[in-house]
């Protein structure tokens, strides 16, 4: 089963711009691994906030957005909001093997 | 907007086995594919099951493939997860999502004696 790597933890200032990445160990991430992007905040069901590498749903703040950078998956949140503080999990599917990453939490301070 | 509502659940002895079921509405059941994640406490997020918009293809992870059977009934806008033979390393919360970006609220399943 492929493991997938995220930043344990990141920091970023209110207002500020920060990016999360998510690699495989099988190689490069490409569309075909249709990443997955979600927020779980304490105590509540994680969010979807982007599907197949780049796409949103309605509710997903526009300042969230995705993308494929150095071989990565990546989430960049523009204009970080007290509200965006929460942990962060990619998802890859490689051929019906589907693995989340271990998480990234995100500090907005 | 879409929901997911999840029942079943709870404590079971280990070796013993429990339903899980997920009740859909607001948007097309039958276009997506459908997943079971589970969380244990204080822990990530892990995958467990899926299986495709009209059940022609099913996955699991490895360490419940041969316990865990996921089923989905289309007409009923319901997904199902029999667990049979549980393990005290599956007790986590367990939620339903779709592809459609909707997830349940989670169910907890404890393995104890």
């Amino acid at each position: 089963q492929a493991v997938v790597t995220q930043e344990p933890s990141l920091t970023v200032s209110p207002g500020g711009t920060v990016t999360l990445t998510c690699g495989s160990s099988t190689g490069a991430v490409t569309s075909g691994l249709y990443p997955y992007w979600f927020q779980q905040k304490p105590g509540q069901a994680p969010r979807t906030l982007i599907y197949d590498t780049s796409n949103k749903h309605s509710w997903t703040p526009a300042r969230f957005s995705g993308s494929l950078v150095g071989g990565k998956a990546a989430l960049t949140l523009s204009g970080a909001q007290p509200e965006d503080e929460a942990v962060y999990y990619c998802l890859l599917s490689h051929s019906g093997d589907v693995v989340f990453g271990g998480g990234t939490k995100l500090t907005v301070l | 907007e879409g929901q997911l509502v999840q029942s079943g659940g709870g404590l079971v002895q280990p070796g013993g086995s429990l339903r899980l079921s997920c009740a859909a509405s607001g948007f097309t059941f039958g276009g997506y594919w459908m997943n079971w994640v589970r969380q244990a406490p204080g822990k990530g997020l892990e995958w467990v099951a899926n299986i495709k918009w009209d059940g022609s293809e099913i996955y699991y992870l490895d360490s419940v493939r041969g316990r865990f059977t996921i089923s989905r009934d289309n007409a009923k806008n319901s997904l199902y997860l029999q667990m049979n033979s549980l393990r005290g390393e599956d007790t986590a919360m367990y939620f339903c999502m779709t592809t459609a970006g909707y997830w349940g609220q989670g169910t907890l399943v404890t393995v104890s004696s």
